[in-house]
């Protein structure tokens, strides 16, 4: 089955720069891979999420990049703000049909030191 | 609004009292999971379910065991709660939806609000 990887556990960055945390997978068969934020108290929220066909994606402060080769993955955040503080984590599955869960990472949680 | 509701929302209970953690969706999903969590700390799948009358057990060994009789209902049932029972429970939900381009895709995992149980 499917192994995820998730580093740092913890990771403490300034206000305003960026923050990174990386993730490897074992399974060559998995194309899917989505980032979810989980606030004290909260439910897991998706925030941004990669398919294997392509190499980065960008959504405003927050970008995935995703080396099939390497199986590595990785979130950046950048211009880091207060509201960026949580616990996040990274998943990967295969889409082909009949593979019905994420695998989710240990989760690494984030504090923005202002 | 379409969501996931779970209650009860917290649980305190006594030691060897049977239990039943509820979950419904108004998502129209097929797909139906339960998580256990420590708080902040790593998700583990513990039941998921394909559809109506489909039940499998996740990566983490529990002692707890669920239904699907409904599509919008997955309740989780512990017989004898215990102490080690103590956690957070996550319920979620999915579906696959046909992509752009042909084949399917794996939409968005929705997590419900979560239990948090204490066993004295």
């Amino acid at each position: 089955g499917e192994n995820v990887e998730q580093h740092p556990s913890t990771l403490s960055v300034q206000e305003g720069d960026s923050a990174v945390i990386k993730c490897t997978y074992s399974d060559s068969a998995s194309n899917y891979f989505p980032w979810y934020k989980q606030e004290l108290g909260k439910r897991p929220q998706l925030i941004i999420d990669i398919r294997s066909n392509v190499g980065e994606k960008k959504d405003q402060r927050i970008a995935v990049t995703l080396n099939k080769t390497a199986k590595h993955f990785s979130l950046h955040i950048t211009e880091t703000q207060p509201e960026d503080s949580a616990v996040y984590f990274c998943a990967a599955m295969s889409e082909d049909f009949g593979n019905e869960k994420l695998t989710f990472g240990t989760g690494t949680r984030l504090t923005i030191i202002p | 609004e379409a969501d996931i509701y779970q209650t009860p929302r917290y649980l305190v209970i006594g030691t060897g009292k049977k239990i039943t953690l509820e979950c419904s969706q108004t998502m129209g999903h097929d797909k139906m999971y339960w998580y256990q969590q420590d708080p902040g700390m790593e998700l583990h799948l513990i039941h998921y379910s394909y559809g109506v009358n489909s039940t499998e057990k996740g990566d983490l060994s529990s002692e707890s065991t669920v239904s699907r009789i409904r599509t919008e209902h997955f309740p989780l049932t512990l017989e004898s709660a215990r102490p080690s029972h103590t956690s957070q429970y996550l319920c979620a939900s999915s579906e696959y939806k046909l992509g752009l381009a042909g084949g399917l895709k794996y939409n968005e995992q929705f997590f419900g609000p979560g239990t948090r149980l204490t066993v004295l």
